[in-house]
């Protein structure tokens, strides 16, 4: 069966410092990739995505991700870490299906916790 | 304004009852979507509907029932038959067109059965 795992699920990181957050998936066909976050009392807004193309995405608020094919991953990244980025993450895949139909496939999330 | 819009925010109810939670969206989008959220859990699909009086189960349908009368509409019924009701609910659309388009959720519903 397809699965998402993030293998982080609680970071603390002090303002100013490097992000970088797992996600792996098990799928070996065609695969979109995206990353939400939920922001404390808002609603799941999309970060970035990957449908094809260059596999170094960039997105909202200085995020990107790298898509690895070989390594089934899509790490989710931010040079530079502010306190405003204090939030729930999850990595999403979206395989098609041997039916020809898309499934969206969520990770357990990374609660991050960014330091004043 | 677009969205989706899910009512109550906070819903409480007694065990044993069932419990109608709204979804609406004015997006236009043909399918819409219900997840259930729990802690270290992630996002579990419950339902998802791709056209009007259509739906499919998701990974966890059991103790739940959905309608699709309505494009706009996708209300989801948590019966008494559902083992661990309390949990945030979440909806979601997207349009078909194409496929791999973007999911849009809604603020979500929290519901806690006493």
């Amino acid at each position: 069966a397809q699965s998402v795992s993030q293998h982080n699920h609680h970071v603390i990181l002090s303002e100013a410092a490097s992000l970088e957050l797992g996600c792996n998936y098990s799928y070996g066909g065609t695969v979109n990739l995206f990353w939400y976050v939920q922001y404390p009392g808002q609603h799941l807004q999309l970060l970035l995505k990957y449908f094809s193309g260059d596999p170094l995405v960039k997105g909202i608020k200085g995020f990107e991700a790298e898509f690895i094919k070989s390594k089934f991953s899509f790490n989710l990244r931010k040079p530079s870490v502010q306190w405003s980025d204090t939030a729930e993450y999850f990595c999403a895949v979206n395989p098609l299906l041997p039916s020809g139909t898309y499934k969206y496939i969520f990770g357990t999330g990374t609660r991050l916790k960014v330091l004043a | 304004d677009g969205g989706i819009t899910q009512s109550p925010k906070y819903l409480f109810r007694k065990e044993g009852q069932n419990v109608t939670l709204s979804c609406e969206q004015n997006l236009n989008h043909d399918a819409m979507y219900w997840y259930r959220q729990d802690p270290g859990q992630g996002l579990r699909l419950i339902y998802y509907s791709q056209i009007v009086n259509d739906f499919q189960k998701g990974d966890i349908a059991e103790g739940y029932s959905v309608s699709r009368e309505k494009k706009e509409s996708f209300p989801l019924t948590v019966t008494s038959a559902q083992k661990n009701p309390t949990a945030f609910y979440l909806c979601a659309s997207k349009t078909e067109v194409p496929l791999t388009d973007t999911q849009y959720f809604g603020p979500g519903t929290r519901l806690t059965v006493l």
